[in-house]
This record gives C-alpha cells, structure tokens and sequence, in this order.
C-alpha cells in the first residue's frame, strides 16, 4: 500500500460528457504527478505539482484538460467534453524532497468513453 | 529531448534462471534511472534506483541493476527468477541539468513471464 488513493477507480461515461478524477496522497508528498497509461504503452506524463503550485504541464495535455491542487493537499483532474480518444487509465503518485527519490503510484483511475 | 527504451516487449525464462530486463536511454547532463514493476490491475511500484555512486544497485525482492554510462544502459536482473516476478517492467528516467524538469519518463514496458 502506496498511501496514494484515486477515486473513482473505474468511470463509463459518453462521449462530450465531462469527467473528475480525485487523488489522496499522503500528507508527506509535496510532489504530486499525474500521468496516463495507455495499453501497451508506459505512463505518460501530464502534469505536476510542488504543493499547491502546478509548475509543470505537458504539451500533449490539451484545453479540456485541468488539474488543481488546493492547499497542496488531494488533487482533481477534470477532462471536458470527453473523447474516445481519452480512455485511458489515469495514475496519479505522490513524492517527497527534492525529486530524486521514488514516487508512489495510486491504482489509477479507469476511464471509457463511449 | 529525453528518451528511454525498452527494447523487449516481452521476456520468457524458465523458473530459478537468471533474468535481465534491458533498458537504453537518452538525456543531457546526468540520469537519475529508476525501475518500477505493475501487477495486474494494480498501480506502478518502485524496485530500484541509480542516482550517482556504486553503478550497481540493489532493490526490492532480490533485483537488481546495473548503470553502464558508456553503454547509457540500465539493466534490470535478477539471479534466480521466480513465478511471482511475473509482471510488467518499466524502466523510467529523470535528467538533470540547469532548470531540471521534475518529470519521469518511461519506457514502454517489458513483460516478463516466468515460466515453472
């Protein structure tokens, strides 16, 4: 057990439909992550944060695409107007210091869109 | 632009062989080199790290990998492969340089399958 909890861990909707994902981690992990998995791919990043403060964003991560992190605590992940293109699984994980350690990886998020 | 390659999709090895999992990358300035494994429908867990010393580093469950810097290689082995290493492998990277970015970047995973 990582300590990094997401919520849902499975979500069916359709296709324009808007989506949030939830990650808990510890209340240690300055250093937040959030990344996407495809099948037969290996995570790919999206976005991070050093406490509240989101000081990385992927070029690939569009406009329907946000993340926050109020308080530098749990974070959201919020996709509009969903596309097929966008079922994936989402995995969030959480760090401590100055990066050089290992992060903790949450079970993911799993979206479909139909 | 940073880059890691995992050139193997799948490894096969029969139960109590030694096992190696291989990994190349690409970054400027220093590598930080880390190997995680997946479970199915679990999330990534941390085996192994190289940040600087020792080019031979040990981690969980027995593994362990060895950074070659002029090969920019980080092979993931084990002496003696067990059925319950049967999982996913992702070798992942992290460069240093002035304005360091905080991101990993992964490879694409290899399956290894161990067979009794």
């Amino acid at each position: 057990d990582t300590g990094v909890s997401q919520d849902p861990r499975h979500k069916i909707t359709k296709r324009g439909q808007n989506v949030t994902f939830r990650c808990d981690p510890i209340s240690e992990h300055n250093r937040l992550y959030w990344y996407r998995q495809t099948l037969g791919q290996g995570p790919e990043f999206l976005t991070y944060f050093q406490n509240e403060a989101q000081l990385e964003k992927s070029r690939l991560l569009s406009d329907r695409f946000s993340a926050e992190r109020p308080k530098g605590s749990f974070s959201t992940l919020e996709i509009q107007r969903t596309e097929q293109g966008d079922s994936a699984m989402y995995l969030c994980a959480g760090g401590t210091g100055d990066g050089t350690g290992e992060l903790f990886f949450g079970e993911g998020s799993r979206l479909t869109v139909l | 632009a940073q880059s890691v390659a995992q050139p193997e999709d799948q490894v096969n090895v029969a139960e109590g062989n030694p096992l190696t999992v291989k990994c190349t990358y690409s970054v400027s300035g220093n590598p930080y080199l880390f190997w995680y494994v997946q479970y199915p429908n679990r999330g990534l867990q941390f085996l192994l790290k190289y940040i600087t010393g020792d080019n031979l580093v040990k981690g969980s469950y027995g593994f362990e990998a060895e950074f070659n810097k002029s090969q920019t290689s980080f092979h993931l082995k084990k002496p003696s492969a067990r059925v319950s290493d049967s999982a996913l492998y992702f070798c992942a990277v992290r460069a240093l340089y002035g304005g360091a970015t905080n991101k990993l970047i992964f490879g694409t995973g290899t399956l290894l399958a161990v067979q009794p």
